[in-house]
């Protein structure tokens, strides 16, 4: 069975530092891949996403993130935060031979900036 | 083009009530998804349909259940509320349904807040 794990429940990193979240997935194959975000009281937005191609995907507001096939990772990266990135952080798997849209989504991190 | 929209966007019931929740997609848009999300369990899968027709369901009780109508407006109903039932739900409009080898980008909505007391 599919599944997404995140093992980083909460991070917290300092405005201008480094970020970076982990996810890893269990699939058979390559599933689609995604990073949503989520502000408080806000639905998911989509910061990026992988289906296939260069493994390094450039996504919106500065992230970017890298599909590793040896390890089933996607990770999330982002250079220097800012403090309008505090927010829950989602990765989720799609599947690209099965004839539906479903997500399945990771337990989410939750990002706190300092100042 | 406006977004997806839910409504109500907050609700409050008490246990073994019933409630309706509304999705509309994106204009065009034919394929609608709802979700779960509690801080619990996270997000999870509840159904999937186009063309006014369920082609997912999760593994949620019989209480749950939903339809799509003509226009692609969707709705979900959940019956006997429970306290468990207490979540944000929310609703994904697509412009296809999946499969093929294709993708199809969900939009999601802000959710609409269930309280069960």
């Amino acid at each position: 069975a599919q599944s997404v794990t995140q093992p980083d429940i909460h991070i917290t990193v300092s405005e201008g530092a480094s970020l970076e979240l982990r996810c890893n997935y269990s699939y058979g194959a390559t599933p689609y891949l995604f990073w949503y975000v989520q502000s408080p009281g806000q639905g998911l937005q989509l910061l990026l996403k992988y289906f296939s191609g260069d493994t390094l995907v450039q996504g919106i507001k500065g992230f970017e993130a890298e599909f590793k096939r040896s390890q089933s990772s996607f990770n999330l990266r982002k250079p220097s935060v800012h403090w309008s990135d505090a927010a829950e952080y989602f990765c989720a798997v799609g599947t690209p031979n099965g004839a539906t849209n479903k997500l399945i989504f990771g337990t989410g991190t939750l990002l706190a900036v300092q100042p | 083009k406006a977004g997806v929209t839910q409504t109500p966007r907050y609700l409050i019931k008490t246990r073994g009530q019933q409630v309706t929740l509304s999705c509309s997609p994106i204009s065009g848009h034919r394929s609608v998804s709802w979700y779960q999300q509690t801080p619990g369990q996270g997000l999870q899968f509840l159904f999937e349909y186009f063309s006014e027709t369920q082609r997912n369901k999760g593994n949620f009780p019989g209480r749950f259940s939903g339809r799509q109508f003509s226009n692609s407006r969707s709705e979900m109903n959940v019956s006997t509320l429970e306290l468990g039932d207490s979540a944000l739900y929310l609703c994904a409009s697509s412009s296809q349904a999946g499969g093929g080898g294709s993708y199809n980008e969900q939009f999601f909505g802000p959710g609409t807040r269930l309280t069960v007391l």
